[in-house]
């Protein structure tokens, strides 16, 4: 089972429409979730982190955690043709003696197409 | 992108050529890390630097060689590469990883460099 999970897509929405992204990872003792974006030749961006379940917003982009079922999701609104890139989901841990001593596991990314 | 660099941002070399990649960062930073990404394949975490001790190596092969003179630069040596070698190589840095801290989150965020386009011949 793959550390981090991700639906590698191409997800295509129109312009305007909500997009939606998820994850799923492995390790329970994961305490901080993010989300980054990658242009094509780019490298990743942050975009916004979480580590309470619920949900996080920060303008278009809204993440939601659930520690109990171990899924993170990325939810972005009024999407916009520049939104289409990679977006890579990352959980912390486990790190060199199993704690989470400075490693983030990237998922394989999820492609987002947004069309005119 | 101007808080963490990377030099140079494309390099092609032969086989048996000796090349490094520089990584500076600044940021204020203390942890900084080599990651690999092929095509179609997830980032791959190379080496983990903090407060300029190695803290991690993720089997990678002996031709890479990571360098940290201090928290600011971190370098990778490359020799004797192979063609599947070829790939973008990212830097990233965060804030230090003090063990025994109050657990932050924000220490875990990662900021990435343009990368290094390589190509082996």
């Amino acid at each position: 089972q793959k550390e981090v999970e991700q639906n590698s897509g191409p997800l295509s929405v129109p312009e305007g429409a909500i997009a939606s992204l998820n994850c799923t990872y492995s390790d329970r003792g994961s305490q901080s979730f993010f989300w980054y974006r990658q242009y094509s030749g780019k490298s990743p961006e942050l975009i916004m982190f979480i580590y309470s379940n619920g949900d996080k917003e920060d303008g278009r982009f809204t993440a939601q955690l659930n520690k109990a079922s171990q899924y993170v999701s990325l939810l972005i609104r009024d999407s916009q043709p520049s939104d289409s890139a990679t977006y890579l989901c990352a959980v912390n841990g486990p790190g060199a003696g199993g704690t989470s001593y400075g490693k983030l596991t990237f998922g394989q990314g999820t492609i987002l197409t947004v069309h005119p | 992108e101007t808080g963490v660099t990377q030099t140079p941002r494309h390099l092609v070399m032969g086989m048996t050529n000796k090349k490094s990649l520089k990584c500076e960062q600044h940021l204020g930073h203390n942890a900084m890390y080599w990651y690999k990404q092929s095509a179609k394949k997830p980032l791959e975490l190379m080496f983990v630097y903090n407060f300029k001790e190695q803290t991690e190596n993720n089997s990678v092969p002996s031709r890479f060689s990571p360098e940290c003179p201090n928290s600011s630069h971190l370098f990778l040596h490359l020799h004797t590469l192979q063609p599947e070698d070829s790939a973008l190589y990212l830097c990233a840095s965060s804030q230090d990883r003090r063990r025994g801290g109050l657990y932050r989150p924000e220490t875990d965020t990662q900021y990435f460099g343009p990368g290094t386009r390589l190509t082996v011949l």
